[in-house]
């Protein structure tokens, strides 16, 4: 079946240091979703994207869709510490498809 | 208010009893989702309803697992005879219409321990 690589697992940086993480697909997506979960609560979609190539930003957020359909990154650029928690890429083939979530990025901003 | 409420938010329980997650999607969404949510792991499907039609079962990971939604809006997952293995967030999402890239409304969660 479709596997989502999301990378890397865990990042620790400090605060005002910009992000990078990426997630690539075993096949093609027609549509990318990025997620963020704060502890305790449920993912809250932060950006979606639907084009090959697309580049989407969402304030300090700032997304792009793969040429070859079968990848994504989400950069955060001067990161704050309202940023850290969990961010999982998600995607899907077609309408009919459920959607698969990558494993997560857990984002710690170091004191 | 007007998210996705999912009761009990945590619940410990012995291996082998039964136990019910319920969920009360955002009034008027037609589609339903429970994605389980395990120890560094993403969110796996488990069940979509969507209005009326029949659920989409496929992501249910044995028969022990079943789910509800009567009237077309509060949901209850029922995990019969739990195990240890099933010890996870499970998650509830809503959206209005169903079309898969639209967003997903997810509730907090209802955190199960099987001992």
């Amino acid at each position: 079946g479709q596997q989502l690589n999301q990378s890397p697992q865990s990042m620790f940086i400090q605060e005002g240091e910009d992000v990078s993480m990426n997630c690539t697909s075993s096949s093609i997506f027609n549509t990318w979703l990025w997620y963020k979960q704060d502890p305790g609560e449920g993912p809250v979609l932060l950006i979606a994207l639907y084009k090959a190539g697309e580049l989407t930003s969402n304030g300090r957020l700032t997304a792009q869709f793969g040429i070859t359909r079968k990848d994504s990154f989400l950069n955060i650029s001067a990161s704050i510490p309202s940023d850290v928690g969990i961010y999982f890429c998600a995607g899907y083939w077609n309408r009919d498809d459920k959607i698969i979530f990558g494993k997560g990025t857990r984002l710690h901003i170091l004191p | 208010g007007a998210g996705v409420s999912q009761s009990p938010s945590n619940k410990v329980t012995e291996k082998g009893k039964d136990v019910e997650l319920r969920c009360d999607p955002i009034s008027g969404h037609t589609a339903l989702y429970w994605y389980r949510q395990s120890l560094g792991q993403g969110l796996e499907f488990l069940i979509y309803f969507q209005g009326n039609s029949a659920p989409d079962k496929s992501g249910l990971p044995s028969d022990r697992f079943s789910a509800e939604r009567t009237g077309g809006s509060v949901s209850t997952l029922t995990i019969q005879r739990t195990q240890q293995e099933d010890s996870a967030v499970y998650l509830c999402a809503s959206s209005s219409t169903g079309t898969v890239g639209e967003t997903q409304y997810f509730g907090p969660g209802t955190r199960l321990l099987v001992l």
